[in-house]
């Protein structure tokens, strides 16, 4: 079946450092690809998204290019902030039948002043 | 906009007890889901529905766990008998279509501790 593979957490980071959390996937269709966030006490949210090869996510500063030939959605960011603690989850979801959400495991960032 | 409304927030029970949780979703969200979320692990999917219809229950412990939708809009569901594997936090979700392309909003979750 489907599924999403995340890089182990935990991630200590400091402010202003550049992040990067992989995902990688396995897919029988064409999925699209998503990264949600649970802040401290939140429920979890959707950062961003790419429905096809090449498309390129973004909010937040964060990034995420949706790579067909290696299988990825990588996670980016340019300068993270003591704000940006949280748990990231990388999914997929087929686009015919169900179309339920597949999620990895989770990577805990923390981000240290 | 409201959201995802979810009860009891936390619920604490032993082993063998039946539990029940709410879930309203947000106004005019066809599709509904239930994850459960085990301490460490992403969520996974233990049913959808689709108005008041299953879509997808294929990671539902029929055993033990139900769940239905009535009237297409609010939601329950129920734990009878309780293991201590079902520890967790069960989460709640809508969205406007199917997740395909469209945006799942969550709940805040309930937390369950089965001793």
């Amino acid at each position: 079946g489907d599924s999403v593979t995340q890089m182990e957490g935990p991630v200590t980071l400091s402010e202003e450092a550049f992040l990067t959390i992989n995902c990688t996937y396995t897919a029988t269709g064409y999925p699209s690809l998503f990264w949600y966030v649970q802040y401290p006490g939140e429920g979890l949210q959707l950062l961003l998204k790419a429905t096809k090869a090449d498309d390129k996510g973004s909010n937040k500063g964060f990034e995420a290019t949706y790579r067909k030939e290696t299988t990825s959605f990588h996670l980016e960011k340019g300068s993270v902030q003591v704000s940006d603690s949280a748990v990231y989850f990388c999914a997929l979801s087929d686009r015919q039948g169900a179309q339920k959400l597949v999620f990895g495991q989770g990577t805990r960032l923390t981000i240290n002043p | 906009e409201a959201g995802v409304a979810q009860s009891p927030r936390y619920k604490i029970i032993e082993k063998r007890q039946s539990v029940a949780f709410w879930c309203n979703p947000i106004s005019g969200h066809a599709t509904l889901y239930w994850y459960q979320q085990i301490l460490g692990q992403g969520p996974k999917l233990l049913i959808q529905f689709q108005n008041n219809g299953v879509v997808d229950d294929s990671q539902l412990p029929k055993d033990r766990f139900s769940a239905e939708r009535l009237k297409g809009v609010d939601s329950t569901l129920k734990i009878q008998p309780a293991k201590l594997e079902d520890s967790a936090v069960y989460l709640c979700a809508s969205s406007y279509g199917l997740a395909g392309l469209n945006e799942q909003f969550f709940g805040p979750g309930t937390r369950l501790t089965v001793l």
